[in-house]
């Protein structure tokens, strides 16, 4: 069974732009976790998607959202990007909402210039 | 809300040595999961073991064992016969009743050694 993968795996974009970030889940998993990593902060919960709908958000600006598709991919955006928004973005993939089992992808490192 | 520490930001042994990580964490749950992760420098994370509050017995993977006191909210992690590539970062996590909509909530993590 393949792992969860993101795309892209890196990325360089400027102060006020937009990024947006995709995260494939394991197969037949249909929740998906994103999280922020950055040496300041930590690992920080950003929010979950299950059955295309968020059920969470942790601390942050309504700059990130996301999304989930019907097959369970699901893409994270950040708009007017600012400097601190670089940071490993990891994505984590569970078989339901509940479940306590989550599977990371191996991350999108983000830098903001 | 739940906080969880790691009070050993780096630590350093032999190959072969067993070495203990330190984690406390708070919360007001009855019910919930801890988790020790590991981090290596491809920066993938890697579930190396989990523990489910309501069970007293303490869970072990191989090599790996953890030490779990419910009461003094303590969960530390045990890595027996040290190999050069668990040399990683090790971060201690929470996750309540909720499961997975409510996030992990990580320590800053502890950076591990293995020396040869």
């Amino acid at each position: 069974k393949a792992g969860v993968t993101q795309t892209p795996r890196y990325l360089i974009k400027t102060r006020g732009q937009q990024v947006t970030l995709s995260c494939s889940p394991i197969s037949g998993h249909r929740s998906v976790s994103w999280y922020q990593q950055t040496p300041g902060q930590g690992l920080q919960f950003l929010f979950e998607y299950f059955s295309e709908t968020q059920r969470n958000k942790g601390n942050f600006p309504g700059r990130f959202s996301g999304r989930q598709f019907s097959n369970s991919r699901s893409e994270m955006n950040v708009s007017t990007l600012e400097l601190g928004d670089s940071a490993l973005y990891l994505c984590a993939s569970s078989p339901w909402t509940a479940s306590n089992e989550q599977f990371f992808g191996p991350g999108t490192r983000l830098t903001v210039l | 809300a739940q906080t969880v520490t790691q009070s050993q930001p780096e630590m350093s042994v032999q190959e072969a040595e067993t070495v203990t990580l330190s984690c406390t964490y708070d919360t007001s749950e009855s019910n919930y999961y801890l988790f020790w992760y590991k981090q290596p420098p491809s920066r993938q994370m890697i579930l190396v073991i989990r523990q489910e509050a309501y069970k007293q017995q303490n869970a072990t993977e191989n090599r790996f064992s953890v030490n779990f006191q419910k009461a003094a909210k303590s969960f530390s992690l045990k890595i027996s016969d040290s190999q050069l590539g668990d040399t990683a970062m090790y971060f201690c996590a929470f996750m309540g009743e909720g499961g997975g909509a409510d996030g992990l909530t990580f320590g800053k993590g502890t950076h591990l050694i293995i020396q040869p």
